[in-house]
């Protein structure tokens, strides 16, 4: 059974650092792997998905990285914002119908 | 194009009540997928559907709970005699028709089904 960590389970930056986060998947036989944020009180938005047969995705401020023989993926932050703040979660898709989410890094961004 | 839509955003009951949790996938979308997160835990798979068909139950307790979406309307999640461990955010995700493994989920903003 597919089993996702992600570490840490909280951080707090600075505004302006870079970070990363961090998510790894015990079954590497992934069709894709996806990055979501959530607000507290609110549903998912979809930030980065990649594929199985890529390894990184680049949208704005956020590059998300997949190594699945591994299996780990990143989710690095560039220049963060007080607005950034919020519980990051990973999820990887091993099945038609079926997505393994991670507990989720809760982000802090210090103004 | 309205997103996934889910109503009631919280929901009380009572022990012993019944519960009952509504979806509206996206437009154009008829794969629908029921998602539980507990206090501090990740999000756990509940059931995936089609128009008028279960695929997977796999992740529902087989006790009390059901779900169901019909040709017309919205998916229901159906929570019979609750109990406060039922007490956690529901979300709801679709997918178009078509299933493509490397088309992402979009979710809703869940319910939050608090039991007394």
């Amino acid at each position: 059974k597919q089993e996702v960590t992600q570490i840490p389970a909280a951080l707090s930056v600075p505004e302006g650092e870079n970070l990363v986060l961090n998510c790894s998947f015990t079954d590497s036989a992934i069709y894709n792997l996806q990055w979501f944020r959530q607000d507290p009180g609110k549903g998912l938005t979809s930030l980065l998905l990649i594929q199985s047969s890529q390894r990184e995705q680049t949208s704005g401020r956020l590059n998300a990285s997949l190594d699945k023989s591994s299996g780990r993926s990143t989710l690095y932050i560039a220049a963060s914002q007080p607005g950034d703040s919020a519980t990051y979660l990973c999820a990887a898709k091993t099945g038609a119908n079926n997505l393994f989410f991670g507990t989720g890094t809760r982000l802090t961004v210090i103004p | 194009n309205a997103g996934v839509m889910q109503n009631p955003r919280h929901l009380v009951r009572r022990r012993g009540q019944e519960a009952r949790l509504r979806c509206s996938p996206m437009k154009g979308h008829s794969h629908v997928y029921w998602y539980r997160q507990l206090p501090e835990e990740g999000l756990k798979f509940m059931v995936y559907l089609q128009k008028e068909n279960i695929i997977d139950e796999s992740g529902m307790p087989k006790e009390r709970f059901s779900a169901e979406f019909p040709k017309e309307g919205p998916s229901i999640l159906r929570i019979q005699q609750v109990v406060r461990g039922d007490s956690a955010a529901y979300f709801c995700a679709s997918s178009p028709d078509r299933i493509k493994n490397n088309s992402p989920l979009h979710f809703g903003n869940g319910t939050r089904l608090t039991v007394t």
